[in-house]
């Protein structure tokens, strides 16, 4: 099993760029996650999708926005990159219990 | 107020030794509870739940204290491989799935 995978892992955009960040997991769960995570910070939800064919605002979803494809992929989208959105960001996936496995990240700088 | 709180450290630790640190939540209603240890630059990982009753697990101990509002971790006989910043977690009452994380404490652990 692969887990949770994630690509690209690593891009640079320009300020106004679009990209979408890709999110796959093998392990048959329900719930997927987005997340970022800036020094200092603690890891903080952007979107989540509680079961395919659902998705949920987190703490910071503005400029963003997610696709459920189906059970096994979660993708992120950003339509106008912003230098803000400079970060590392996080898929997460969980089964019946709260234990969330990520995936390896992808590393975004927005210039 | 963040909802999680850490010292970021770094606590630089003698290899063999003892050390523990603490993570205070801001929230009384707060459910569940976990550790997670994230490498540099690489994804968090769960190392361990955190029950009302304190657990263990190996060299390493969490206790839970509601009335103050913490948990603590506590790592016996150190390894250089527990380098590592050690990430506190709690999830809300009617947020299932949704995890608060801490920016995370750094540990160091020196030959």
């Amino acid at each position: 099993n692969a887990g949770v995978t994630q690509t690209p892992k690593f891009q640079v955009l320009k300020t106004g760029q679009s990209m979408t960040l890709q999110c796959a997991q093998d392990m048959n769960h329900n719930s997927m996650y987005w997340y970022r995570q800036d020094p200092g910070m603690g890891l903080r939800l952007i979107y989540y999708s509680a079961s395919e064919g659902t998705t949920d605002k987190g703490e910071v979803p503005n400029g963003y926005n997610v696709s459920r494809l189906n059970k096994r992929e979660f993708s992120l989208r950003l339509e106008s990159a912003a230098p803000s959105q400079t970060s590392v960001y996080f898929c997460a996936s969980s089964g019946q219990v709260n234990e969330q496995f990520f995936g390896p990240g992808t590393r975004l700088t927005v210039l | 107020r963040k909802e999680v709180e850490q010292d970021p450290g770094p606590f630089n630790v003698p290899e063999g030794a003892t050390v523990a640190f603490n993570c205070t939540y801001s929230n009384s209603a707060s459910q569940s509870f976990f550790w997670y240890r994230q490498d540099c630059r690489k994804e968090p990982k769960l190392l361990m739940s955190v029950y009302s009753s304190g657990n263990e697990d190996g060299r390493f101990t969490a206790q839970l204290n509601r009335a103050s509002q913490y948990i603590s971790l506590l790592i016996r006989d150190s390894k250089l491989s527990d380098s590592a910043t050690y990430l506190c977690v709690v999830t809300l009452p009617d947020s299932w799935g949704k995890l608060q994380f801490g920016a995370g404490t750094q540990v160091v652990v020196t030959p």
